[in-house]
């Protein structure tokens, strides 16, 4: 059981399009993320959602927008794509950190999208 | 904000070997440290953690030691295998903050 998935894995587009990544949980972590890694490895935030709700919005540009249609669900959408765009994308849940045990993340796979 | 420092960024050891890796955190209320492994294609995934009401913790060849007072914190991985060669991220959080601060990594080789 694929406990955070996110699709596709990976994603070739041409500048100027634009494209969807989707992400579900079946952990029933109420905290769902979106970290942007660089060819350097860094892991950026973008957003966070808590409960549907946005509780972290990073300095994005505002071509990207999320969609959280439940909690289980975070998708990513990104408007006409620019070369800079080109990195893998990560999707991540947790727990909130307030609960015993919570705080760690689990990642999805990513995506590793390219624009041509 | 919290500032993570990682080192080294490239580690390279012989099957066998130990592999240590450090942090330094700056924020004396951060109280949470995960650390992740991300293989080749892969997303990370955390292996360990500590809190701060803790020096130690290891699960079976990796441990986390923490000093707070210093604000560093260390990973320890005996007898390293080639399957333990990744990229190896530290993290530092305060209470009740949703987002990590992490280090920009170590690539960790572990030759046969």
């Amino acid at each position: 059981d694929t406990a955070v998935s996110q699709t596709p894995k990976y994603l070739v587009t041409q500048m100027g399009n634009d494209k969807s990544i989707k992400c579900e949980q079946n952990l029933g972590h109420d905290t769902m993320y979106w970290y942007k890694q660089d060819s350097k490895k860094f892991l950026k935030i973008m957003f966070s959602y808590n409960n549907k709700e946005l509780i972290i919005n990073e300095t994005v540009p505002n071509r990207f927008s999320p969609k959280s249609p439940d909690k289980a669900h975070l998708n990513l959408h990104i408007n006409s794509l620019e070369l800079g765009d080109s990195a893998v994308y990560f999707c991540a849940s947790s727990q909130d950190p307030g609960v015993r045990g919570g705080g760690g993340y689990t990642f999805g796979s990513g995506t590793r999208l390219t624009v041509v | 904000g919290e500032n993570v420092e990682q080192h080294p960024s490239t580690l390279s050891v012989q099957e066998g070997d130990s592999a240590v890796i450090k942090c330094t955190y700056s924020d004396s209320a951060s109280n949470y440290f995960p650390w992740y492994k991300q293989e080749l294609g892969k997303g990370p995934q955390l292996i360990i953690d500590i809190r701060s009401n803790v020096g130690e913790k290891k699960d079976q060849r990796i441990a986390v030691t923490l000093n707070k007072t210093a604000k560093h914190f260390s990973l320890h991985i005996t007898e390293t295998q080639p399957e333990d060669s990744a990229v190896y991220f530290c993290a530092a959080m305060t209470g009740g903050s949703y987002i990590p601060t992490f280090g920009r990594g170590t690539s960790l080789i572990v030759h046969p």
